[in-house]
């Protein structure tokens, strides 16, 4: 079947300029997560969303990224007025519950440019 | 400082050789410890999952092993081939916040003929 999308693949934006990346979810998983990754360094969780529950927000690195799940399933990570540092790769990924038990089926990831 | 270290930062070895790369963390207890596969341009891939109670974890030619009471694990490759030029990311998961990966910075694994 389908495994996570993610689009753009690549995104070339302005500083100041505010994008949106998408992600596609595999069917029927509950849980979905953002994560950054930039060079060099661990994937930095950004958020997570799990069926309606409210979102735990708690990666994201300030109030310019927001991100929001449509109807349990596609998902948009916002950034506003982007700024050189936010200039990474987005990944997103998705599994069938919360728990670490259960398999997280990562996206090929956005990667973000800010000149 | 990040709870999991990897070690090396890359390395490079020639096909057919074996490798073993170094995942040291920092909390315990924790729910799983995984290894991950991440291709040039691609998501991360799961390649062995183990509990804390576990010791040894096969998939092919890639076999993770845990120490829990040095905090450490390794994953090696045997018989490397071309194909398993990537980046290995060691994840630890803990019980206080089960959802929460912790990411190691990786392991670049560059296999030449």
């Amino acid at each position: 079947g389908a495994g996570v999308s993610q689009s753009p693949s690549n995104k070339v934006t302005e500083k100041g300029k505010d994008v949106e990346l998408r992600c596609d979810p595999i069917s029927g998983h509950t849980a979905l997560y953002w994560y950054r990754q930039s060079l060099g360094q661990g994937l930095e969780f950004l958020i997570y969303f799990q069926g309606n529950s409210a979102p735990d927000k708690s990666g994201l690195p300030s109030d310019r990224f927001s991100a929001e799940r449509t109807g349990g399933s596609v998902s948009t990570l916002t950034i506003q007025r982007t700024q050189q540092e936010d200039s990474a790769v987005y990944l997103c990924a998705s599994s069938f519950d919360r728990t670490s038990s259960y398999e997280q089926y990562f996206g090929p990831g956005t990667r973000l440019t800010v000149t | 400082k990040n709870q999991v270290e990897q070690s090396p930062q890359s390395l490079i070895i020639l096909e057919g050789k074996n490798c073993t790369l170094q995942c040291n963390y920092t909390v315990s207890p924790f729910s799983n410890l995984r290894w991950y596969k991440q291709d040039t341009g691609r998501g991360p891939v799961s390649l062995t999952i183990m509990t804390f109670s576990e010791n040894t974890k096969s998939n092919g030619r890639y076999t993770a092993t845990l120490d829990a009471d040095t905090k450490q694990s390794s994953l090696h490759i045997t018989a490397s081939q071309l194909s398993d030029s990537a980046s290995y990311i060691c994840v630890v998961s803990f019980p206080s916040n089960d959802y929460k990966l912790s990411f190691g910075a990786g392991t670049t694994v560059t296999v030449r003929a």
